[in-house]
């Protein structure tokens, strides 16, 4: 069945870059886009970008100056970074299955999140 | 981008009663919007795409609808295990969520 799960550090340094990785089980990355999407404590969700099937990236304009996304197919994990990071980052990350809809996409899996604080 | 209104913000209701959540787009999506549910501590789960279709394993319950810049979530007949947060989320554009609704008994 398909599956999605975020790993990362649970805590960040402010100023200091963020790396999580989502390894992904019961579909192929050259099929399916995966997209990161954060939720700060009791917020709303935020869309922050994807990676399509074939490996190109959309993302948030309002993130897009701190992010990148990358792939490792042969292991079926996705990557995320974003640099600079300061408290209001602080937030559960999650990944997410698009699945594409008209011109745009929806998220039809989701994985557990990851927690992740922002704090000297 | 597009911005999403949802309402209400909370919302309690009774066992067996039916529940409307709304959401209003800043311009016309197209039947672009998915709801999603979430339980406290969980990920979202999707409920319904392209505004009316209910995803694989939704029960029948759950039903959206709306066009243009106004959609809704109906839930006939709640549940205990319905008690949770809504999203709806437009992909007309690059993807933008409602506020969320938070769902208690009453």
């Amino acid at each position: 069945q398909v599956q999605l799960k975020e790993s990362g550090p649970g805590l960040v340094q402010p100023s200091e870059t963020l790396s999580l990785t989502c390894t992904v089980s019961g579909f192929s990355l050259t099929s399916y886009g995966v997209n990161w999407v954060r939720q700060p404590p009791g917020k709303g969700l935020e869309w922050m970008g994807t990676i399509w099937n074939d490996g190109s990236t959309d993302y948030n304009s309002a993130l897009k100056s701190r992010l990148s996304i990358s792939r490792d197919t042969s292991k079926s994990q996705v990557f995320l970074k974003m640099n600079s990071l300061q408290t209001e980052d602080t937030a559960i990350y999650l990944c997410a299955r698009e699945r594409p809809a008209g011109s745009g996409w929806y998220f039809d899996f989701w994985g557990p999140g990851t927690m992740v604080t922002v704090s000297s | 981008d597009i911005q999403m209104t949802q309402s209400p913000a909370s919302l309690s209701a009774s066992l067996g009663e039916t529940v409307t959540i709304e959401c209003r787009a800043s311009e016309d999506i197209y039947n672009g919007l998915a709801w999603y549910q979430q339980k406290p501590g969980k990920s979202p789960q999707l409920l319904i795409y392209n505004a009316n279709s209910l995803h694989t394993g939704v029960p029948s319950r759950f039903s959206g609808s709306g066009s243009g810049t106004q959609y809704s979530l109906k839930i006939n007949s709640l549940q205990s295990e319905d008690v949770a947060s809504y999203f709806c989320q437009q992909y007309y554009d690059y993807p933008t969520f409602g506020g969320g609704t938070k769902l208690e008994l009453k």
